[in-house]
């Protein structure tokens, strides 16, 4: 049974431009969160998506951006790419029961680092 | 803001039981507490959960106190590979979707 994956592992990216990061969430899951993690804190939430619609979203601006298909995988878009920009990007997955709890499962990451 | 304060950091030495604190003194009557670890780089790790009684599982132990106020990660014989980063996060049933981390307590297991 397959974890979550994602992709790339590491980007490298400059100042302005775009990138799109990817996850498959574990087999069963329909739910999936993404995370930015900068070195040395926490993860800190981005936004959810499930049934292709973005459920909830943390603090980020519009420069971050998502989708979700059909088959539950998911992008992460973040346009014109700052240097603070740079962290560990992590994807989680979970099984949505009626609104109520599941815990989530974590993908390895993407590293992006913007020069 | 995250609801949970954590130490640091802690040492252990190996075979012995690891025990990680947490204080989560504004918590509400539905939310539950999560344990997750992250190995250097990697993604979190779930650990356990519970929401008032205390938990076992193949990995850890949890203990809520009983105003569930703070809780216990237990480790019962931690190794070098427990070597990481433990977040301790409290959560809603519904309506809330996201996690909201700390900081988290680094663990180093010593030999």
């Amino acid at each position: 049974d397959a974890g979550v994956t994602q992709s790339p592992t590491h980007l490298i990216k400059t100042r302005g431009q775009q990138v799109t990061l990817r996850c498959s969430p574990k087999s069963g899951h329909d739910t999936v969160s993404w995370y930015q993690q900068a070195l040395g804190q926490g993860p800190q939430f981005i936004f959810q998506y499930y049934e292709e619609e973005e459920r909830q979203r943390g603090n980020f601006p519009d420069r971050f951006s998502g989708h979700q298909y059909p088959n539950y995988s998911s992008e992460l878009n973040v346009n014109a790419l700052l240097l603070g920009d740079s962290a560990l990007y992590l994807c989680a997955s979970s099984l949505d029961a009626g609104g109520s709890y599941n815990e989530q499962f974590f993908g390895p990451g993407t590293r992006l680092t913007v020069l | 803001d995250a609801k949970t304060t954590q130490p640091p950091s802690m040492d252990c030495a190996e075979g012995r039981a690891a025990n990680l604190p947490c204080n989560h003194s504004t918590i509400s009557g539905n939310e539950y507490v999560y344990w997750y670890r992250q190995i250097h780089s990697q993604g979190p790790q779930y650990i356990i959960h519970g929401l008032k009684n205390n938990e076992t599982n193949e990995m850890a132990s949890l203990i809520i106190t009983e105003d569930r106020k703070s809780s216990t990660l237990i480790l019962p014989h931690a190794t070098l590979r427990d070597t990481a980063v433990y977040y301790c996060i409290v959560r809603v049933t519904s309506g809330t979707y996201k996690y909201i981390f700390g900081t988290g307590t680094r663990l180093k297991v010593l030999a």
